[in-house]
């Protein structure tokens, strides 16, 4: 099983709603990874996860908070967004001690906030 | 990290091969490039990677300059499914420090698959 899930495929929220944003790997990976793409744009890193522990945040904003449970999953909660935040939501995932680690991606969450 | 420099797009014939340059002048010698592209609305896909050989797998072939600088990422025989956004990414080795997690995305190259 190569695959990352995320869910939900689609998304809209208002300004004032908070929702959460998932992702599932059962490849063994330790390494996860959230991304925002704008369109036309290349993904932009928002955070990574190491063995469970938040290890780089790009200064991104609070209202973005991520939360990752167990080794497969990796949460994106979100509340307060704004309608700048639409974007596509991209989680991947990677070994984290080999000596080359690809990273698998998901399909992305597409959001839009209104 | 190294700085990636791509063409912004490239077209191709169908059947023809694809040859998709990169420079990354400023590469340090513990950094491996690697190759994603991204089909319109998927997620990015893992090409192919190296240090400083020439490296070659099912999708496509990476030619590494001697001096590393450069390097070329070849599809052999492209197809109109190849169509897509290509980056080329510079990558520390893997240490324990945290900061070789990242993956940072350059402009890439729109590459068109042309019938």
């Amino acid at each position: 099983d190569t695959e990352v899930t995320q869910t939900p495929k689609h998304l809209v929220m208002g300004m004032t709603n908070k929702k959460s944003l998932k992702c599932e790997q059962h490849m063994g990976h330790r390494a996860m990874y959230w991304y925002k793409q704008k369109a036309k744009k290349p993904p932009e890193l928002m955070f990574v996860y190491s063995y469970e522990k938040l290890s780089i945040n790009e200064s991104v904003p609070s209202r973005f908070s991520p939360e990752c449970p167990n080794s497969s999953l990796l949460n994106l909660h979100l509340h307060a967004l704004q309608p700048e935040d639409s974007a596509l939501y991209l989680c991947a995932s990677s070994q984290a001690r080999r000596l080359t680690r690809e990273a698998f991606f998901g399909q992305g969450t597409r959001l839009t906030v209104v | 990290d190294a700085k990636t420099t791509q063409p912004t797009s490239m077209d191709c014939a169908e059947g023809r091969a694809a040859n998709l340059p990169c420079n990354h002048s400023t590469i340090s010698g513990n950094e491996y490039v690697y190759w994603y592209r991204q089909i319109h609305s998927q997620g990015p896909q893992y090409i192919i990677h190296g240090l400083k050989n020439n490296e070659t797998n099912e999708m496509a072939s990476l030619i590494i300059t001697e001096d590393r600088k450069s390097s070329t990422l070849i599809l052999p025989h492209a197809t109109l499914r190849d169509t897509a956004v290509y980056y080329c990414i510079v990558r520390p080795v893997p240490d324990s420090g945290g900061s070789n997690y990242k993956l940072t995305f350059g402009k890439g190259t729109l590459l068109t698959v042309n019938p």
